[in-house]
């Protein structure tokens, strides 16, 4: 089993539409959590940090369940901007740092 | 630009050949990180600095691989006898401080024929 998974899609949804993305990982020791966004043939950037209590940052809410394990990513209104890849990144410590393989999310018109 | 900066971006070799990479970091950031990214995969972890201490290693970088960040500043990835397995994205990534966010580079393509 893979330290942290996720649905690699692709999710294909309308633009305006709202989509939500999970991440699961095993390590209960963890403890930060991010979500970044990769484009095409580009370098992972930092989309937001997940806190235990959930946080907003303008279309984006990222939430973390510490009992099940798992990160979520939430976009409403999704955007045709919004085509990515989106990446959970788990970590426990300065060097223990986990990629998932990322979710690919193609928005449509 | 004071982001993190990588050279070469792109590196065409022969196998067997050498070759090294450069990262620049951001400049108050005392932690690097190098990655190796597959297409349709995450970044996997290589190895990771604090200053010039190299404090981790992953067990994929095997000893053909090495890595340098002597004055605490910039850091090298070298490749001795390059595979075609080692195609792949090297990534660079810095940090200002353990538990914050990471901030990466463009990469170097590292294309082996």
């Amino acid at each position: 089993r893979k330290e942290v998974e996720q649905d690699p899609g692709p999710f294909n949804v309308p633009e305006g539409a709202t989509v939500a993305f999970n991440c699961t990982y095993s390590n209960s020791a963890s403890q930060s959590f991010f979500w970044y966004r990769q484009d095409c043939r580009k370098e992972p950037k930092l989309l937001m940090s997940v806190y235990s209590s959930g946080n907003e940052d303008g279309r984006f809410t990222a939430q973390l369940n510490r009992a099940s394990q798992y990160i979520s990513l939430l976009i409403r209104d999704s955007k045709l901007s919004d085509s990515a890849t989106y990446l959970c990144v788990v970590r426990s410590s300065a060097s223990k740092i986990i990629f998932g393989s990322g979710t690919r999310l193609s928005i449509r018109p | 630009d004071t982001g993190v900066s990588q050279d070469p971006r792109h590196k065409i070799t022969k196998r067997g050949q050498n070759v090294t990479f450069r990262c620049d970091p951001i400049s108050e950031h005392n932690r690097l990180y190098w990655y190796r990214q597959t297409l349709g995969q995450g970044p996997e972890f290589l190895t990771y600095f604090q200053n010039e201490a190299q404090l981790e290693k992953s067990r994929l970088l095997s000893d053909r691989f090495s890595a340098e960040r002597p004055k605490g500043s910039f850091s090298t990835l070298e490749i001795q006898r390059t595979e075609q397995g080692d195609s792949a994205m090297y990534l660079c990534a810095s940090s200002p401080q353990a538990g914050l966010e990471q901030y990466f580079g463009p990469g170097t393509r590292l294309t082996v024929t």
